[in-house]
């Protein structure tokens, strides 16, 4: 049962175009979300996150968009850079968690994002 | 200095086989996890663990087992290996149980043969 979908597995951009990485959730009690990003034999980083309570979050090239009807968010990140070629990771939670399961972040599958120069 | 750091990164080991992989955090985080990527590369949480209360994932077979001596500490103990554990193991901590930016580790690559 995947809550969270990432549903393109690789994405090809070209240097300093705008890279856009898609995903969906399904479950609607999801209320923050999180991008992470994966270089090869690295644990993920943080990149940005979003409140439902937002539509949108902004941090230097990189800006995350959420559709809560939609159940829908994306990562825009622009202008692209070699340096952002790597897997990029959707995560949501309930931030009001209070207990009854192993919680933490529920992961989508990632998107390995390609920069060509 | 490695805000959270696991080892070993590598471990190959025989079916039917104990290991153990140790993770510890400096970030003063109350909260750590481990979570495992499988060959299908989704990362699926197996354990928390928040003041001293585990809470375990309940697809988690019992074979294996988080055993915290402290805070700053959550080592992953998986007895009777299967080939199906072969994997790559993220230990991460945050600040507050499931919510907010968690902070992993660089992995540990367990082969089982």
């Amino acid at each position: 049962d995947q809550q969270v979908k990432q549903n393109s597995p690789s994405l090809s951009v070209q240097e300093g175009r705008i890279s856009i990485l898609n995903c969906d959730y399904t479950n609607s009690m999801f209320d923050y979300f999180l991008w992470y990003k994966k270089y090869p034999a690295e644990g993920p980083t943080f990149l940005i996150s979003i409140s439902s309570i937002k539509d949108k979050n902004e941090d230097g090239r990189f800006t995350v968009f959420l559709n809560k009807s939609a159940k829908h968010l994306s990562l825009h990140i622009v202008p692209s850079q070699p340096g952002d070629s790597a897997v990029y990771f959707c995560a949501a939670s309930v931030s009001s968690y209070s207990g009854g399961g192993a919680d933490g972040l529920t992961f989508g599958k990632g998107t390995h994002l390609i920069i060509q120069p | 200095d490695t805000a959270v750091s696991q080892t070993p990164k590598y471990l190959v080991t025989q079916m039917g086989n104990d290991k153990s992989i140790k993770c510890e955090q400096n970030l003063g985080h109350d909260t750590m996890y481990w979570y495992k990527q499988d060959s299908k590369k989704f990362l699926k949480i197996m354990f928390s663990y928040n003041n001293k209360e585990l809470i375990i994932n309940e697809t988690v077979p019992n074979r294996f087992s988080p055993k915290s001596p402290d805070k700053a500490h959550l080592n992953l103990h998986i007895n009777s290996l299967e080939l199906g554990d072969s994997a790559v193991y993220f230990c991460a901590s945050s600040r507050k149980l499931a919510f907010g930016e968690l902070f992993f580790g660089e992995g540990s690559r367990l082969t089982v043969l």
